[in-house]
């Protein structure tokens, strides 16, 4: 049973690109959650999703942050017109269809630089 | 919202000493406190958690404590290994969404 999938493990992006974020959970998970961590910081929730519904966005960003989990495929965090700030590792955690507050197990995460 | 706080944020051991990492809550609709070690360059892994409903799990080297009325919930490592040296964040959950510490930089010199 393979963990949780995140691609591409690195992304280079000048400011104004836009970049695109992949996580696929494990097998049998319907909940992703997406968080951001800053260099030497603690992790940052931005958004909860399950198949098609987005559950809790309070930790995104209002503007250029887009997160969507479809029916089929995996889960896309999508940063438009990226600015240096947007420079993070990215991570991706899923957890199982049987509720709330059941274990999260990450990926192995997305490194964005902004040049 | 749920704010965590977590102490210390630095901790150097011995090998074979004790570790213990104190973090505290503010929700008391929180009900599930996992704990994760995260290793440079890598993701977090899950090494132990605690539900509400109980006071105390152990699991080999690792136990975990937790006191829903001070609101408060601990991590101890027994017989430290210099393998053990990492980042550990703790976490609180009330409705799905995990909030974590800053962390702490456990390092076990031999």
């Amino acid at each position: 049973n393979a963990g949780v999938m995140q691609n591409p493990r690195h992304l280079v992006r000048r400011r104004g690109q836009e970049a695109r974020l992949r996580c696929s959970p494990m097998k049998g998970h319907s909940h992703v959650y997406w968080y951001r961590q800053l260099p030497e910081e603690g992790l940052k929730f931005m958004v909860y999703l399950q198949k098609e519904n987005i559950i809790d966005e309070s930790g995104m960003p209002k503007e250029r942050f887009s997160a969507e989990f479809p029916k089929e495929g995996p889960s896309i965090l999508r940063i438009q017109q990226v600015v240096r700030g947007d420079s993070a590792a990215y991570f991706c955690a899923s957890s199982p269809a049987q509720g709330v507050n059941t274990e999260a197990f990450f990926g192995q995460g997305t490194r964005l630089t902004v040049v | 919202g749920e704010n965590v706080e977590q102490h210390p944020s630095t901790l150097s051991v011995q090998e074979g000493d004790s570790a213990v990492i104190k973090c505290t809550y503010s929700d008391s609709a929180s009900n599930y406190f996992p704990w994760y070690k995260q290793e440079l360059g890598k993701g977090p892994q899950l090494i132990i958690d605690i539900r509400s409903n109980v006071g105390e799990k152990k699991d080999q080297r690792i136990a975990v404590t937790l006191n829903k009325t001070a609101k408060h919930f601990s991590l101890h490592i027994t017989e430290t290994q210099p393998e053990d040296s990492a980042v550990y964040f703790c976490a609180a959950s009330a409705w799905g969404k995990l909030q974590f510490g800053a962390g702490t930089q456990v390092v076990v010199t031999p």
